[in-house]
């Protein structure tokens, strides 16, 4: 049981550069978000997402996008990669069932140079 | 909007000692509390939620709703519990998926 995977795992971006970051989960979880981890400021909720089709933003949305087509997916895309925009990067899904917990993937660590 | 503060950036304890890692929250309604652990560089595994009640790995927390908090303790620290703590919290409804988390905590157990 995969759980929720992210690729890639490491990442080195020029400034101006724009990639997608993956994330899949195998548990038919309706709910999806996108966290990134920064020193001293724990997760911050990027963008966050109830069901295909439909998104929402979180605490820090900016310079970033997502949709997610199926329940399966739900990338996120880096526009315009700056700086300040190095973080490591976790996806994370939850079930709809009371008591279900949050599973996270492992991680992305991006660099942005 | 809900809020989760964890004071201490950073814990440092010797092995067998007790362990409180402290957790505040603010939140109208009524939350879903998490702990969390990250071990060097893994993803994050839930430790407790407040819903269960259960020990984990000898970890307890108790939901105190008059003081809005809710505390890890462990009565006898292991090396091997040496990791990144947070506490999370969701606001359920609409926002179930959603966990607000606090700054963690860098928890050193020394031999």
């Amino acid at each position: 049981n995969a759980g929720v995977t992210q690729t890639p795992k490491f990442q080195v971006l020029k400034t101006g550069q724009s990639m997608t970051l993956q994330c899949a989960q195998d548990m038919n979880h309706e709910y999806m978000s996108w966290y990134r981890q920064d020193p001293g400021m724990g997760l911050r909720l990027i963008h966050y997402s109830v069901g295909a089709g439909i998104t929402d933003q979180g605490e820090v949305p900016n310079g970033y996008n997502v949709s997610r087509s199926t329940t399966e997916d739900f990338p996120l895309r880096l526009l315009s990669a700056a700086p300040s925009q190095t973080s490591v990067y976790f996806c994370a899904s939850r079930g709809t069932s009371l008591n279900t917990e949050a599973f996270f993937g492992q991680g992305t660590r991006l660099t942005v140079v | 909007a809900q809020r989760v503060t964890q004071p201490e950036k950073l814990l440092s304890v010797f092995k067998g000692a007790p362990v409180e890692l402290k957790c505040n929250y603010s939140y109208s309604g009524s939350p879903e509390l998490f702990w969390y652990v990250q071990y060097s560089r893994q993803r994050l595994q839930l430790l407790l939620r407040h819903i269960s009640r259960e020990s984990i790995k000898g970890f307890t927390a108790d939901l105190n709703k008059g003081e809005t908090s809710f505390h890890l303790k462990k009565p006898f620290a292991q090396e091997e519990d040496s990791a990144m703590y947070y506490c999370a919290l969701s606001a359920g409804g609409t926002s179930y998926g959603k966990l607000t988390f606090g700054q963690g905590t860098i928890l050193t157990v020394h031999p």
